[in-house]
Formats: C-alpha cells, sequence, structure tokens
C-alpha cells in the first residue's frame, strides 16, 4: 500500500521568509509519480508539479523549488521569499497505475504581512 | 466555462435524505474521477470513470454510494440515506487522457455537503 505523510499540520511565516514544506512517501513500486497541489480557500486543488521516480533532478520555478530524494523517500517543497499570496493549503500525492492519487493530509501555509 | 464545473457549491441535508452532486468536467477531458474531502484531511479517491465507463469504485465508502456518467461528460454522485459521517467536501477532477499515472488533474471547487 502507498502512503503520504506531511508531518507538518501549520506553518506560519511572515512575508519574505524562505519556509519549506516537508512530505515522505511510502510505496513498494519502482514506478510512480509524485505531485504537489494547492488549495486556496476557494477550494480548487491546483497543480504545481509532477515529478517521477526515475527523475531526482530538482527543480526550481520561480520562487518554487523542490528536493526529490530517493534515499529518503521524500519529495520537500521549498517556496522562497514567501508572499501573502502563498497562503493556502498544500497536498502532496503520490500515484501509481492509473492516475487515483494518495493524498496526504496536507499543510496549511499562513504567510503574515 | 474553461475549468470544472461543480454544483451546488454548498448543500445542507437533513439525516435520510437523498442527495445528487453534479459534475461537469472539461469538454473532452476523457477521465473523470470523484475524491472526498473531510474536514483537515486530504482528499481520498472514491471512483474512476473513463467515458461513461466506471473502471473503478473501490473507493466508494458504502452502497449508498453511486456514481453514474451515462454520456461520458456529466457525472452525478449520488448519496442515498445521507448519515452525518457523510459531511464533506466532494471534489470531482478530470483530466485530458485515458488514466496514466503521471497525468495532471483539473479539480473543480467542491460540493460542501452538510448533514444536519
Amino acid at each position: 500500500a502507498q502512503k503520504v505523510t506531511q508531518a507538518q499540520t501549520e506553518i506560519s511565516v511572515v512575508e519574505k521568509e524562505d519556509v519549506t514544506l516537508d512530505c515522505v512517501y511510502e510505496t513498494r513500486d519502482t514506478t510512480y509519480y509524485l505531485f504537489w497541489y494547492k488549495q486556496p480557500p476557494s477550494g480548487e486543488l491546483v497543480f504545481l508539479i509532477r515529478r517521477n521516480s526515475f527523475d531526482e533532478q530538482n527543480e526550481i520555478s520561480g520562487r518554487y523549488s523542490w528536493n526529490f530524494q530517493k534515499s529518503t523517500s521524500s519529495f520537500n517543497f521549498t517556496i522562497t521569499a514567501s508572499q501573502v499570496v502563498d497562503s493556502a493549503v498544500y497536498f502532496c500525492a503520490l500515484s501509481m497505475g492509473y492516475s487515483t492519487l494518495t493524498f496526504g493530509k496536507g499543510t496549511m501555509l499562513l504567510v503574515s504581512p | 466555462g474553461a475549468g470544472v464545473s461543480q454544483s451546488p457549491r454548498y448543500k445542507v441535508a437533513k439525516r435520510g435524505q437523498d442527495v445528487a452532486l453534479r459534475c461537469d468536467p472539461i469538454s473532452g477531458h476523457v477521465s473523470l474521477f470523484w475524491y472526498q474531502q473531510a474536514l483537515g484531511q486530504g482528499p481520498e479517491f472514491l471512483t474512476y470513470f473513463q467515458n461513461e465507463a466506471q473502471l473503478d469504485k473501490s473507493g466508494l465508502p458504502s452502497d449508498r454510494f453511486f456514481a453514474e456518467r451515462p454520456e461520458g461528460s456529466v457525472s452525478t454522485l449520488k448519496i442515498q440515506r445521507t448519515q452525518q459521517e457523510d459531511s464533506a467536501v466532494y471534489l470531482c477532477a478530470s483530466s485530458l487522457a485515458p488514466g496514466q499515472p503521471n497525468e495532471k488533474l483539473f479539480f473543480g471547487s467542491g460540493t460542501q455537503l452538510s448533514v444536519l
């Protein structure tokens, strides 16, 4: 069975601080995909990134970066110079087979001015 | 609109009532998923359609839950004899291709169901 753990329930930062959201996953499959989604107060989950299990190269997209380490089964997400608009719940998710996603419980990020 | 549309946005039901939740996916999207999100939790898979075929309903919590997508576009999730534990946000998602593990899903804003 697969499992995603997001140990941080809630994180509060002040604008312009850097913040890292942790994600640890469990799976016996060798081929899998990892995702991060953002859920703003409107409720709609917004896709941020997808990474397959064979590609451990870290990725940067603007203020966002992701660190994938198979050795520790982690896929952490860092926001640099956080902004108030980054306030949301962030979900890490795992997928095998057809694209049914197994989500973590989410981390609520509060960025104050 | 261009996104996944769900209605109603909010639904209040008395325990024992039947409810029907609608999902209008992005036009042309083959795959459609229903997820249930309890308060403070991540979404949990309920069921998956590829066009009109329901290929996986392993996540439906009981036989009171029923989903259909008769013409391969709009889908309805029906809950019979609602119970308080059914209170949650029901999210619909669609994707363009037949289910692939790397597919990006597009989610609707959900229907928040409250059973009193």
